[in-house]
């Protein structure tokens, strides 16, 4: 089952700073966080995980609070090619194990 | 990250037929997972299929109504038996090629049962 709440949408301006929330709060101390989108009519596509620590790639950065009971998922600069769903997902760590997907909060970016 | 290939990408059939979806992976993965996405509502998964083994299901999905084959290390079937209407959706398969580098999600075979 989903061990994540987001909020069901939200909207950003073109070109700011999409910072969408995610609450774990019964999160082990060995699950790590993961991100997904999925643009409409597309299989879901991997953005960004951690365990604890800050993560920052290509597509966004992942600030996890120091408890580990919520994140924020922070695309830097919105286009209206992120209009998506984004999913949260928390994962234990060893390999194999199931993602299980919460509802996601539906990102609108508005011109 | 791998690349799967996923088909049909979309189907439409008639109550009480089965259709079986491939997916086909680029490389050797040892679980593959099938996932479902009814209309309007986020990801459910079905089972994992590992290869050499019966497919484990999560609450809710049975063998019968969804069989799952994984005959080598690269592919895997899951069939939609006897369908309902009910059973419009889209049906996903993904895989995690190694630890942590997160799932690759095949783009998904809309069905529609009429």
């Amino acid at each position: 089952d989903a061990k994540t709440t987001q909020p069901p949408s939200m909207d950003c301006a073109e070109g700011r700073a999409a910072n969408l929330p995610c609450n774990h709060s019964t999160i082990s101390g060995n699950e790590y966080v993961y991100w997904y989108r999925q643009i409409h009519s597309q299989g879901p596509q991997y953005i960004i995980h951690g365990l604890k620590n800050n993560e920052t790639n290509e597509m966004a950065s992942l600030i996890i609070t120091e408890d580990r009971k919520s994140s924020t998922l922070i695309l830097p600069h919105a286009t209206l090619r992120d209009t998506a769903v984004y999913y949260c997902i928390v994962r234990v760590a060893y390999s194999g194990n199931q993602f299980y997907f919460g509802t996601g909060t539906s990102l609108t970016v508005i011109p | 990250s791998a690349v799967i290939s996923q088909k049909p990408s979309r189907d439409i059939c008639q109550r009480g037929t089965s259709l079986t979806i491939q997916c086909q992976v680029d490389s050797q993965v040892t679980m593959m997972f099938w996932y479902r996405q009814q209309p309007g509502q986020s990801l459910t998964l079905i089972a994992t299929a590992n290869q050499g083994s019966e497919a484990t299901y999560e609450s809710g999905f049975v063998i019968d109504k969804f069989p799952i084959s994984r005959p080598n290390l690269t592919f895997s079937t899951l069939t939609v038996s006897n369908m309902s209407p009910e059973d419009s959706s889209i049906y996903l398969c993904s895989v995690e090629r190694e630890w942590g580098s997160g799932y690759t999600f095949g783009s998904g075979t809309r069905l529609t049962v009429v």
